[in-house]
């Protein structure tokens, strides 16, 4: 399977600041994406991370909020820009399309970011 | 549009019993379904991953299965342990959306 890790794992900060997420992947993957998970509630994709090119937005995100990169088929980061308390959040990254060949198909996760803006 | 619906929201039982999760998906074009822990504040464990073209899979004490025509999918814990305390859920990756959609989640306590 694919290991993921974040980097920061939590942390709080000011409204009106933004906030870099970075993703590293242990094996080069096909797809990688963004997720957020408000309390108490599922996960929401906000996109898709393109190597090369830009992201893939779902309905009610927006590329000058998220700015998403990929410059390579292992890492990616999601900023959070101009922070309202409203993007209090656990940020998870995800990856597909990797690792061995019986869990190509398997999605896996990050252990997520935990961000609380004041 | 695809909608995956777990039932039931919260489960308590107690330690070594059996329990079965259900999970509903709408639209049966899918690729394969995943089902997922969570554990408090922390990101998702995969648990086991069923293609399409399978009907169940087995991991340890954990079993999943697959009747994509009906649009329905089971997780059976066998011999319940506190450890297996944690919200499961399940999600499906489709052919029109080529993206993961999750469930809303089944919270289970497993009362020692």
């Amino acid at each position: 399977s694919a290991v993921i890790s974040q980097k920061p794992s939590r942390d709080i900060c000011q409204r009106g600041t933004s906030l870099t997420i970075q993703c590293q992947v242990d094996s080069q993957v096909t797809m990688m994406f963004w997720y957020r998970q408000q309390p108490g509630q599922s996960l929401t994709l906000i996109a898709t991370a393109n190597q090369g090119s830009e992201a893939t937005y779902e309905s009610g995100f927006v590329i000058d909020k998220f700015p998403i990169s990929r410059p390579n088929l292992t890492f990616s980061t999601l900023t959070v820009s101009n922070m309202s308390p409203e993007d209090s959040s656990i940020y998870l990254c995800s990856a597909r399309g990797g690792g061995v060949k019986d869990r190509y198909n398997e999605q896996f996760f990050g252990p997520g970011t935990r961000l609380t803006v004041l | 549009k695809q909608e995956v619906t777990q039932i039931p929201a919260a489960l308590s039982v107690p330690e070594g019993e059996n329990l079965v999760l259900n999970c509903s998906f709408t639209d049966s074009a899918i690729y394969n379904l995943q089902w997922f822990r969570q554990d408090p504040g922390k990101g998702l464990t995969s648990l086991l991953l069923i293609q399409s073209s399978q009907r169940e899979q087995t991991s340890g004490r954990l079993n999943a299965s697959l009747d994509k025509s009906s649009g329905r999918s089971t997780l059976y814990i066998a011999a319940s342990q506190p450890g297996d305390s944690a919200t499961y859920l399940c999600a499906v990756f489709g052919g029109a959306t080529n993206k993961l959609i999750f469930g809303t989640g089944t919270l289970l306590a497993v009362q020692p």
